[in-house]
């Protein structure tokens, strides 16, 4: 089945400097890749995601890259505020595996005022 | 619109008993995954149910089942439960069928086990 590898599994950086998290999956069917956050106590919420006919995609602050030769996707957050510490997960998911995702081990993301 | 709710928040089992965990997704949401999360495994995949169906299983073992009611809530039931079950079972709804759009999480039923 599919893995998803995800690294750093935890990130320091100061405000208002750029942190990126990255991941790879192991399985070339996958063609959808959301990024998911979820502050401490509180439920996962979908930041970003990207589909396999995208190489690139902006929200604001956030961005996410996807390389699928190399089977690798980056999420990509600027200007970093101390509202962005949470832990960061991504994931993959198939085209015929209805919405059933596999998620990568998650990073913890501190930014320090 | 209410958002996914899962009750018990909360619970406390002992090893052999079982436990069963409900979810009500949002409304005109037909789909309802659950996922169990642990420190050490992270989110992973349990099962997910449409209009009733049991559409995919994850790597668990057959102590943990799950049913869809016609009003798209959800149960999922472990039964002999291990100390190794204790984890944050997260429901999850979502609109569409296929997997193209958003995971609408729960705040998820905290489960130990002693």
């Amino acid at each position: 089945g599919e893995n998803v590898e995800q690294h750093p599994s935890t990130l320091s950086v100061q405000e208002g400097d750029s942190a990126v998290i990255k991941c790879t999956y192991s399985d070339s069917a996958s063609n959808y890749f959301p990024w998911y956050k979820q502050e401490l106590g509180k439920r996962p919420q979908l930041i970003i995601d990207i589909r396999s006919n995208v190489g690139e995609k902006k929200d604001q602050r956030i961005a996410v890259t996807l390389n699928k030769t190399a089977k690798h996707f980056s999420l990509h957050i600027t200007e970093t505020q101390p509202e962005d510490s949470a832990v960061y997960f991504c994931a993959a998911s198939k085209a015929n595996a209805g919405n059933m995702l596999t998620f990568g081990g998650g990073t913890r993301l501190m930014v320090k005022p | 619109k209410a958002g996914v709710t899962q009750t018990p928040r909360y619970l406390i089992k002992t090893r052999g008993q079982q436990v069963t965990l409900s979810c009500s997704p949002i409304s005109g949401h037909r789909s309802v995954s659950w996922y169990q999360q642990t420190p050490g495994q992270g989110l992973q995949f349990l099962f997910e149910y449409f209009s009733e169906t049991q559409r995919n299983k994850g790597n668990f073992p057959g102590r943990f089942s799950g049913r869809q009611f016609s009003n798209s809530r959800s149960e999922m039931n472990v039964s002999t439960l291990e100390l190794g079950d204790s984890a944050l079972y997260l429901c999850a709804s979502s609109t569409v069928a296929a997997n193209t759009g958003e995971l609408f999480f729960g705040e998820g039923s905290r489960l130990t086990v002693l």
